[in-house]
């Protein structure tokens, strides 16, 4: 089965404390992107990766870093400098960065700091 | 930059009627508008989408138009059933390599039994 993953579904966290959001995909594509997810908000940008070792900054980066070391693998650190963390937290993929307009989601992961 | 508005923010129709849904964006080199269904707990996928060089498309009960001149796009989704259910982004994007897409606020349409 292609797609994306990421992990987990939900995630608890105390205040002050680092987390990693896993994103993992098989589709074979170059781009990846991580938004954030709040009632009435719609998605907004993180951060994108339009290919490996390569990373841009989003709408909405501050409190956020990422890695891209592998082409499947793309995953976001929520630091504790993040003032409100509690969201849902979606990653997804494009064939590139071209095709940046078609992209798959994955399932998400809702993240709750306390 | 782009801004995409998205109207309603809810919309509750009786099963097996239709339902409408709205959006303008802003800039006019925008040529690409996908639309995005999201279930509950689940990420949006990409349902249907228009480029700017067609007025209308159609894929079964669902149809997206597009006034390039107003710089308006909608979604219409007839014989609604209830696995209609759902949030809908749409968006707006250029086909440039350095261009991001951008989401409208969604659209949580309720279809009532």
């Amino acid at each position: 089965d292609g797609g994306i993953t990421q992990s987990p579904k939900y995630l608890f966290r105390k205040e002050g404390q680092n987390v990693t959001l896993s994103c993992e995909q098989n589709l074979n594509h170059d781009a990846m992107y991580w938004y954030r997810q709040d009632p009435g908000q719609g998605l907004r940008l993180i951060y994108y990766s339009q290919i490996v070792n390569d990373f841009q900054k989003g709408d909405i980066a501050e409190g956020y870093s990422v890695s891209r070391e592998k082409k499947e693998s793309f995953p976001l650190t929520v630091t504790s400098a993040q003032k409100n963390p509690t969201a849902f937290y979606l990653c997804a993929s494009s064939k590139d960065s071209f095709r940046h307009y078609e992209q798959y989601f994955g399932p998400g992961t809702r993240l709750t700091v306390t | 930059g782009e801004n995409v508005e998205q109207h309603p923010s809810t919309l509750s129709v009786q099963e097996g009627d239709s339902a409408v849904i709205k959006c303008t964006y802003s800039d006019s080199a925008s040529n690409y508008f996908p639309w995005y269904k999201q279930e509950l707990g689940k990420g949006p996928q990409l349902i249907i989408d228009i480029r700017s060089n067609v007025g209308e498309k159609k894929d079964q009960r669902i149809a997206v138009t597009l006034n390039k001149t107003a710089k308006h796009f909608s979604l219409h989704i007839t014989e609604t059933q209830p696995e209609d259910s759902a949030v809908y982004f749409c968006a707006a994007s250029k086909r440039n390599r350095d261009d991001k897409i951008i989401f409208g606020k969604g659209t949580r349409l309720h279809i009532l039994p």
